[in-house]
């Protein structure tokens, strides 16, 4: 069965400071997907970025950074320079390959960062 | 694009009442899904569609949720005889199987969500 940990439940950090939420795996599958979602307090969820399985090439985008890991089968992602408009919830989700793509989602709990000014 | 719609935003209605949502996906997306968060925890899913075919239900959606996607573009949510334990916010996505570099691409748009609370 799939499953998605995000051990920390809850961060607080000062503004600029640099913050890292883990996020751990389980999967039987050798070709599946990761994501990263923003939840902010409006409550959509906001795609940040998809990692394909086979691409282990860590990415970057602005102030946001991601190092996917299979070894340790941890796809954290690190926000630089925090600034008060990161306050959110952030979740780490992961799908199987269906024949047709990626399919269902499964989240993990999800961690609240509260960067203050 | 215009985003992932849901009617209602809000409902709120008392216990044994049937109540139905609306999910309008992103324009020529042929895949809609369905999800359930309740507070504190991540969402979880209900139900896909490709196109008007319901491709996959969740243990989670017992007997009295039924979805429909009649035409393949818009899609509805009913949950009869409401309880209690129904009350989350309901979130619909929906997505598109592209063709890029080779490979298979696929990520899900979610709507606003409807959130429900039943008394």
């Amino acid at each position: 069965a799939q499953k998605v940990t995000q051990a920390q439940t809850e961060i607080s950090v000062v503004e600029k400071e640099d913050v890292t939420l883990d996020c751990v795996y389980e999967t039987r599958d050798t070709t599946y997907y990761l994501f990263w979602y923003k939840q902010p307090p409006s409550g959509e969820l906001v795609f940040l970025i998809r990692r394909n399985s086979f691409d282990e090439q860590n990415e970057i985008s602005g102030r946001y950074s991601w190092n996917f890991q299979k070894s340790t089968s941890s796809f954290n992602f690190t926000i630089t320079a925090s600034q008060v408009v990161d306050s959110a919830v952030y979740f780490c989700a992961l799908s199987e390959a269906g024949q047709g793509g990626s399919e269902k989602l499964v989240f993990g709990k999800g961690m609240k960062l509260t960067v203050n000014p | 694009d215009t985003g992932v719609s849901q009617d209602p935003r809000h409902k709120i209605t008392k216990r044994g009442q049937n109540v139905t949502f609306r999910c309008d996906p992103i324009s020529e997306h042929n895949r809609l899904y369905w999800y359930r968060q309740t507070l504190g925890q991540g969402p979880e899913f209900l139900t896909y569609f490709q196109n008007e075919a319901q491709l996959e239900k969740s243990r989670l959606l017992s007997d009295r949720f039924s979805a429909e996607r009649p035409k393949g573009s818009f899609s509805t949510l009913e949950i009869q005889r409401t309880e209690q334990g129904d009350s989350a916010m309901y979130l619909c996505a929906s997505s598109s199987l592209l063709l890029a570099s080779g490979s298979l691409t696929d990520t899900q748009y979610f709507g606003p969500g409807t959130r429900l609370t039943v008394l």
